[in-house]
């Protein structure tokens, strides 16, 4: 089975230009959750998928940030325009959909670096 | 609010010493509690978890005890080895599809 991947690893742009980061979750998965690590502070969560529908987008940290699940399988996060506080790594992560009594792992992407300069 | 705080890093160990990392949290409810760990390259793996009070979750060597009165959820493993060199994350949640609570991430380095 594929494991959640991230495209691209690594993206290096200037301020002000756009970036758009993909993500595709294990087949069958309808939770998709994006987060973000800022440079050596915790993981934060952005939002969170249920399908093509966002079910949780309080983590999102402005309105430059759009992210979309079209057809509830790959996602995208498009960052428009990029500032230099945008940089961190960003983590995809997807999980069954369950019942309410116990704890789905999330499976995480290798991550994006972003680096705006 | 929800939070988790971990021991600062980074920690370098000689192979075969003895490895805690701690991490202590605070929570609006009663959460469940979990060890990622991303290795050079790789995406977070999950390590190993507890839902309740007293539970105690291992994998791989390590083992955390879920503590409810002390609110902590310290990583332990008796003999680490070069190949455990990786950051740890812990993380708390409350219920299915619900987001997850990072620390900030511990760096070991073990040393041959």
């Amino acid at each position: 089975e594929a494991g959640v991947t991230q495209f691209p690893s690594h993206s290096v742009i200037e301020k002000g230009q756009t970036v758009t980061l993909r993500c595709d979750p294990i087949s069958g998965h309808d939770n998709l959750y994006w987060y973000r690590r800022v440079m050596g502070k915790e993981i934060k969560f952005l939002l969170h998928f249920v399908k093509e529908s966002k079910q949780d987008e309080s983590g999102m940290p402005n309105n430059r940030f759009l992210a979309e699940r079209t057809g509830g399988t790959y996602s995208t996060l498009k960052v428009q325009p990029a500032e230099l506080e945008d940089s961190g790594v960003y983590f995809c992560a997807s999980s069954h959909t369950s019942g309410v009594r116990w704890v789905n792992e999330q499976f995480f992407g290798p991550g994006t670096r972003l680096t705006v300069l | 609010g929800n939070s988790v705080t971990q021991m600062e890093g980074p920690v370098t160990l000689s192979e075969e010493a003895f490895l805690t990392i701690n991490c202590t949290y605070t929570a609006t409810g009663y959460p469940s509690l979990f060890w990622y760990v991303q290795y050079p390259g790789e995406g977070l793996q999950l390590l190993l978890k507890a839902t309740k009070a007293d539970d105690k979750g291992s994998n791989k060597g390590f083992e955390a005890t879920y503590r409810k009165e002390t609110t902590s959820f310290h990583l332990e493993k008796g003999s680490v080895q070069v190949s455990d060199s990786a950051v740890y994350f812990c993380a708390l949640t409350f219920n299915t599809g619900n987001q997850f609570y990072f620390g900030t991430g511990t760096s070991l380095t073990v040393i041959p």
